[in-house]
């Protein structure tokens, strides 16, 4: 069974940019694209972006595009997502999570899960 | 954007109660609705993927339902462990959105 593991807590200086990875145990992302959600506290989730490993392609919510680049090393079955130019209001749990889909029909249902234990990311001067 | 409201934004209840929570999104989005559930300090779990399939391992006593722009999430008897916030979250179009949560606690 797949778990999702993320690297440790980082405090970030206003400006500056944030790097955090997600390496997938106990198997391998497949076919499956790995997403990137952030969470500020007391907030709902937020979507960044997402990649399919396996083909290299990426695609981020709009919100965030010029701003953060996230990249995938199948080898080590590790995702990375980088932040930059960061702002007071980035400080947030950054959540990584394998995105399962069901075909149906001809259309796909997809959803988040699982979801690796997160990564605080506090910006602060 | 699609945009994604739940009611309420907290609730209280007993253990043993029926519970639902409602999530209405901004434009139709088919069935492309999930639900999660999130402790404290930890990631969400998926609860119900596609409005109404009950995800692998997830107990019998959750089950979501609605279609378009209306959905629910019912719990039919609380136990002790549901106490938590419950997120409701589209993938009928990216960006991927996700209701500001409904927080389920203790009376």
């Amino acid at each position: 069974q797949v778990q999702l593991v993320q690297s440790g807590a980082e405090v970030k200086q206003p400006g500056s940019s944030v790097k955090v990875s997600c390496q997938a145990t106990g198997g391998s992302f497949n076919s499956h694209a790995l997403t990137w959600v952030r969470q500020a506290p007391g907030q709902g989730p937020e979507w960044v972006g997402g990649i399919i490993p396996v083909f290299g392609t990426a695609n981020y919510a709009q919100k965030f595009q010029g701003r953060v680049l996230i990249t995938a090393n199948q080898p080590t079955n590790t995702v990375y997502m980088e932040l930059r130019g960061l702002t007071f209001e980035d400080t947030a749990v950054y959540y990584c999570a394998r995105q399962g889909t069901l075909p149906v029909a001809g259309i796909s249902f997809s959803w988040f899960d699982p979801w690796g234990q997160g990564t605080l990311v506090t910006v602060s001067s | 954007d699609i945009q994604m409201t739940q009611s309420p934004s907290s609730l209280s209840a007993s253990v043993g109660d029926r519970v639902t929570i409602s999530c209405r999104a901004s434009q139709s989005v088919g069935m492309f609705l999930n639900w999660y559930q999130q402790e404290p300090g930890k990631a969400p779990k998926l609860l119900i993927y596609a409005a109404s399939s009950l995800h692998s391992g997830v107990p019998s006593r959750f089950s979501g339902s609605g279609s378009g722009t209306d959905f629910a999430l019912t719990i039919s008897s609380l136990e002790p462990e549901d106490f938590a916030t419950y997120f409701c979250q589209q993938s009928f179009s990216g960006p991927y959105t996700f209701g500001r949560g409904t927080k389920l606690d203790i009376k």
